[in-house]
């Protein structure tokens, strides 16, 4: 399973787009990127997945270079109720869904 | 919507006790997982299981068992509790299509905080 490299903490404003990058060198050609979020004293929950280039949905956008050796997850402006873990996790269908979850980064937006 | 849900939010139990967490998911998905979460651990996967009565270790299967005797049932088990098994335990599944490219969404449960004393 490809490890995921991911800040530990962020803080941004109201309003602000938060950028969340995640570094995975070691990922293999049928590897897919998924984020999920967390919120205190809940279970994780799904945002977003793709491949490469970019992909977009009510939530966020995910921006994944040509090499993919990295991703950006991309919030546009936030808000107070953002506040959460972020995880970003790097597998492919062939490991029966058995996904890797990393340290995650903890963004706090402020007022 | 896919609904996870845990037996108990919250468990107390002290050393030595068999303690059972128990997992139920309404969507007939074939995978279903049992994590814990620890403060500066994120989250590591205990077991999961891809179909009935089969179960595969995760990162961190000691002192951990589990079962799955129907499909939308899956139970982990504290054969006897150590304080150092004090954590927040998510259940979570996922669909396995086995044709698909990408990876399938794991759905997770509430979360059960077990503390032993």
């Amino acid at each position: 399973l490809a490890k995921t490299t991911q800040p530990i903490s962020m803080d941004s404003y109201e309003g602000q787009e938060v950028n969340i990058t995640c570094s995975h060198n070691n990922i293999a050609t049928n590897d897919y990127i998924t984020w999920y979020q967390q919120f205190p004293s809940q279970g994780p929950r799904f945002i977003i997945q793709g491949y490469k280039t970019k992909v977009t949905n009510e939530v966020a956008s995910l921006f994944i270079p040509a090499d993919r050796k990295s991703s950006t997850l991309s919030l546009p402006r936030v808000s107070l109720s953002d506040t959460a873990v972020y995880y970003c996790l790097v597998d492919s269908n062939t490991n029966a869904g058995k996904s890797t979850f990393g340290d995650g980064t903890t963004l706090t937006v402020k007022p | 919507d896919v609904k996870v849900t845990q037996s108990s939010r919250y468990l107390v139990k002290r050393t030595g006790e068999k303690v059972f967490l128990e997992c139920v998911q309404d969507m007939d998905h074939e995978n279903m997982f049992w994590y814990r979460q620890d403060p500066g651990l994120g989250l590591r996967l205990i077991y999961f299981s891809y179909d009935v009565k089969m179960k595969e270790k995760g990162d961190i299967p000691e002192g951990y068992s589990v079962s799955r005797e129907k499909k939308e049932r899956f139970s982990l088990i504290l054969e006897s509790a150590s304080t150092n098994q004090t954590s927040m335990y998510l259940c979570a599944s996922s669909l396995w299509d086995v044709g698909a490219e990408s990876t399938d969404t794991q759905y997770f449960g509430p979360g059960t905080r077990l503390t032993v004393l």
